[in-house]
């Protein structure tokens, strides 16, 4: 069956520098949430989308802004990175903002230098 | 905040043992409570879930139990396997989110 795909597994970038995460939801999934998870922590949520429209924000810093387009594929963008940015970013998806189904992907593991 | 939370955060067990993993949580206004298995470097894998108006719930080899009144959630592991090894989460989903508890790591000794 199909997951949901995560781009790229692996980041690394130096303080101060850009980037951006991509999320690809299950086929028919219209909800995207993303996750970020610090090493020994437990999943933080950050923000979801719903219908590509935002439906719900956590403790997602201004630093941080993310999306979802016509195709249902999200984007994290994360800006002015700090050596604490660095820990794994989850994405998952769930049709129609319920919890049956609710999916995760293998995350992308972002390290700051 | 509201927040879930574990008792145990580590649990070391024999195979062949049942393990349980207990957690609580303080949002009485929740209404889905799932568990989480996590592997080294992977996503957080479903286990079982269970819905508010029930107290227990079966799946294979594993066992939920939710008591409303003192606010507490446990995953129970029949013949717990070396592949059970990992780190469970319980999360408690409300609105549109899951908000977890810290995870407790399970150590499963052949």
């Amino acid at each position: 069956a199909a997951g949901v795909i995560q781009s790229p597994r692996h980041l690394i970038k130096e303080k101060r520098e850009t980037a951006t995460l991509k999320c690809y939801p299950i086929p028919r999934h219209d909800t995207v949430y993303w996750y970020q998870q610090g090493p020994g922590q437990d999943p933080q949520f950050l923000i979801s989308f719903y219908e590509k429209m935002q439906s719900d924000k956590g403790s997602i810093p201004d630093r941080f802004s993310a999306q979802q387009f016509s195709d249902y594929h999200s984007e994290l963008n994360m800006s002015s990175l700090e050596l604490g940015d660095s820990a794994l970013y989850f994405c998952a998806s769930s049709p129609s903002q319920g919890a049956r189904g609710y999916t995760f992907g293998s995350g992308t593991r972002l390290t700051v230098v | 905040g509201e927040s879930v939370g574990l008792h145990l955060p580590t649990l070391s067990v024999q195979e062949g043992d049942n393990s349980i993993i207990n957690c609580a949580y303080s949002n009485s206004a929740s209404d889905y409570f799932i568990w989480y298995k996590q592997e080294s470097g992977k996503g957080p894998q479903f286990i079982i879930d269970i819905r508010s108006n029930m107290d227990k719930r079966q799946g294979q080899r594993v066992t939920v139990l939710l008591n409303k009144t003192v606010k507490h959630l446990s995953l129970q592991i029949a013949a717990t396997q070396p592949g059970d090894s990992a780190v469970y989460f319980c999360a408690d989903f409300s609105g549109s989110r899951l908000t977890f508890g810290e995870g407790t790591q399970l150590t499963v000794n052949p």
